[in-house]
């Protein structure tokens, strides 16, 4: 079965430290891979999604970037993090693009920017 | 314009009694699916139901089933015999086929059940 883990669960960093999430898939090949955030109290907001290695899209501009260097690793970094880059973030992956696949996610990282 | 919408930010039950939890969407997407996720206190997303745009019949998995009136663009969520364990965060969700499979999340709706 597959399974999806992310990590690390929890982060606490100083205003302009980099950034590095980690997410990987395990049991299936060449999946669809997203990073979702959510801020306190509110819904996701979608950040990247990857159909392949290399293929990165990004939702919103910001000061975060995401990496596919593997075919089932997906990584959310930032150069320097800024207060509101704090909240729950979440990596997910599907089979793929169709609408009708369901969305699977990891267990989320709580970032807090100090 | 928002492509999602939970107008209920908050939701009271009786335990053992239905709850519909509300959803409308906006699309002009022919192909398109609908989701349910449920977010306990912990951060998870859990996966609850899924409603294909071209399904005749009203999705039903366990205690939940989706209410889809594709004219209306709804997808209520039904929850019968609420259990304590369901309190928590309800998102709705879309996928539009011609959207890169990404997929779009409501504000969410927190149910809280009491005993």
């Amino acid at each position: 079965s597959q399974t999806i883990h992310q990590w690390p669960a929890t982060l606490v960093q100083p205003v302009g430290s980099p950034l590095s999430l980690e997410c990987t898939v395990e049991g299936t090949s060449n999946p669809n891979l997203y990073w979702y955030r959510q801020a306190a109290g509110r819904g996701l907001q979608l950040l990247f999604y990857s159909v392949g290695i290399g293929q990165i899209s990004s939702e919103v501009p910001q000061n975060l970037s995401a990496s596919r260097p593997q075919d089932r690793q997906f990584i959310l970094s930032s150069k320097k993090l800024l207060l509101s880059d704090s909240g729950f973030y979440l990596c997910a992956w599907s089979t793929t693009g169709g609408s009708g696949n369901t969305i699977y996610f990891g267990e989320g990282s709580w970032l807090t920017v100090v | 314009a928002q492509k999602i919408t939970q107008t209920q930010p908050g939701m009271f039950v009786q335990e053992k009694e239905a709850v519909t939890l509300d959803c409308t969407y906006d699309t002009s997407d022919p192909s398109y699916g609908l989701f349910w996720y449920k977010q306990p206190s912990s951060g998870e997303m859990i996966f609850l139901i899924y409603q294909g745009s071209y399904d005749q019949q009203n999705a039903t998995e366990g205690r939940y089933s989706l209410n889809f009136q594709k004219a209306r663009k709804s997808a209520n969520l039904v929850i019968s015999a609420s259990q304590l364990g369901d309190s928590a965060m309800y998102f709705c969700a879309m996928r539009e086929i011609n959207q890169g499979g990404k997929l779009i999340f409501g504000q969410g709706t927190e149910l809280s059940v009491k005993p």
